[in-house]
């Protein structure tokens, strides 16, 4: 199947820094990828939709000021949370979607593990 | 989009076969189902999809009944690899920009 990677996969930073992680496509071009984040014990909780060359879409309650979005090609895609708080703590997932059809499998990363101190 | 209702936790033994239903009684024409496995610190890994009757691939089934208010991931002969959470998720085949909602999942831990 398709594989989608992220970077880094753990981070551990000190409060009011901001902290950049990417998602890529390796082996498709994606014309929209998402990024979910998840915390202990429970689901998945989408954040904002991302679409090449365009603004990403934010979920109700979802900073966009804060969590920074930017799909600058077909295969990238980065999340910036900015001045970062223990709050934000979290599991940060992103996936990406080769095509524009339901039925094209939605390929998920390996995940960010973020923590605030 | 349709919501889905899964057991939140079940329990099996290593050659056991293990259904996990889910209900998504508001399902619509267009709607297909799709199931995630997800290990802990991991992300989710697509399983199977499937519009109706039965999906076979080569780790799972899926069986959706004629009304399709309901599918069964059937996993034939669990290991203690597959204690996992499984999602059931249910969406719009006409809109492929709009991201699969995760429920609560079913908490899978499969005993030696």
């Amino acid at each position: 199947g398709a594989v989608v990677s992220q970077h880094p996969s753990w981070v551990i930073c000190k409060s009011g820094t901001s902290v950049k992680i990417e998602c890529r496509s390796l082996d498709f071009q994606a014309t929209t990828m998402f990024w979910y984040r998840q915390f202990p014990k429970q689901s998945l909780m989408l954040m904002a939709t991302s679409n090449e060359g365009s603004k990403a879409t934010y979920e109700q309650g979802v900073e966009k000021d804060k969590f920074l979005i930017n799909h600058a090609s077909l295969t990238l895609s980065t999340l910036t949370v900015t001045s970062a708080h223990p709050e934000d703590s979290s599991f940060y997932i992103c996936s990406a979607r080769r095509g524009t059809s339901y039925t094209d499998t939605q390929y998920f990363g390996p995940g960010t593990r973020l923590t605030v101190l | 989009l349709a919501k889905t209702t899964q057991p939140i936790s079940m329990d099996s033994y290593e050659g056991q076969e293990v259904n996990i239903t889910c209900s998504h009684n508001n399902i619509a024409t267009n709607d297909y189902i799709t199931w995630y496995q997800q290990f802990p610190s991991q992300g989710p890994r697509f399983i199977i999809q499937g519009y109706k009757t039965k999906v076979t691939n080569e780790v799972a089934s899926l069986f959706i009944p004629a009304d399709r208010k309901s599918s069964t991931l059937s996993l034939p002969r669990v290991s203690l690899s597959d204690t996992a959470v499984y999602y059931c998720l249910v969406g719009d085949m006409g809109t492929g920009r709009r991201a699969l909602t995760f429920g609560s999942g079913t908490r899978l831990q499969v005993q030696p």
